[in-house]
């Protein structure tokens, strides 16, 4: 129940489209749901999270799109630039008390110039 | 820089050695966590502390160890090490609420030869 499924492993996309990354959770008691973005050689830096009362968050170029019946929720990069390539994390946690994230696998992210 | 200080940046140790890794959390934040990441691998959660006192396990062996001392700082001691132990080592710092989100040191890449 504390699993975190995150797809695809890898991701191409041409610069200027849509880059799509989706997770999926199992434990209902989770209520914020963030994603991070690495870099090699890098620790994950925090890109933007989600708590489960709105369906959709946007931050510039950033979108996190969360589907509360189907325990889903994901990651949409529009204008993907070269820029952007880099390992994404989705992760959830309970907010309260500071839990630990509980991540996904990754999902490694090339932007085609 | 994130706030979060890790050192040493690299290590490499042969077999059966002993480690000390080191963390010193974000000024203000009481929570410490540590995540190990493999090669093609997610982040696993190893251990929580908060406050220095140990708040959750997660997979971490018993070879491994760690503590969170009076100013903060926190130490992940590997202990018999073996060459599946290299990785890298992150430790992550947050106050008593996460909606702030985590945030991840540089981390320490361990090789085990």
């Amino acid at each position: 129940q504390q699993q975190v499924k995150q797809s695809p492993q890898s991701l191409i996309v041409q610069k200027g489209g849509i880059s799509i990354i989706n997770c999926a959770y199992e434990n209902t008691a989770f209520d914020y749901f963030p994603w991070y973005q690495q870099f090699p050689g890098k620790g994950p830096a925090l890109l933007i999270a989600i708590r489960p009362d709105v369906s959709e968050k946007k931050e510039g170029r950033f979108t996190i799109s969360f589907n509360k019946s189907a325990k889903q929720f994901s990651l949409h990069i529009m204008d993907s630039q070269p820029g952007d390539s880099a390992t994404y994390f989705c992760a959830a946690s309970k907010i309260q008390g500071a839990q630990k994230l509980v991540f996904g696998q990754g999902t490694r992210l090339t932007i085609n110039p | 820089d994130s706030g979060v200080t890790q050192t040493p940046k690299h290590l490499i140790t042969a077999t059966g050695q002993r480690v000390t890794l080191r963390c010193s959390p974000r000024s203000g934040d009481l929570s410490v966590y540590w995540y190990q990441q493999s090669l093609d691998q997610g982040l696993q959660f190893l251990i929580h502390y908060y406050n220095g006192e140990e708040r959750a396990k997660g997979n971490i062996l018993e070879r491994f160890s760690a503590q969170q001392f009076p100013d903060l700082h926190s130490e992940l001691n590997l202990s018999s090490l073996e060459l599946g132990d290299s990785a890298l080592y992150f430790c992550a710092s947050t106050g008593p609420v996460a909606n702030y989100g985590y945030t991840f040191g540089s981390g320490t890449r361990l090789t085990v030869v």
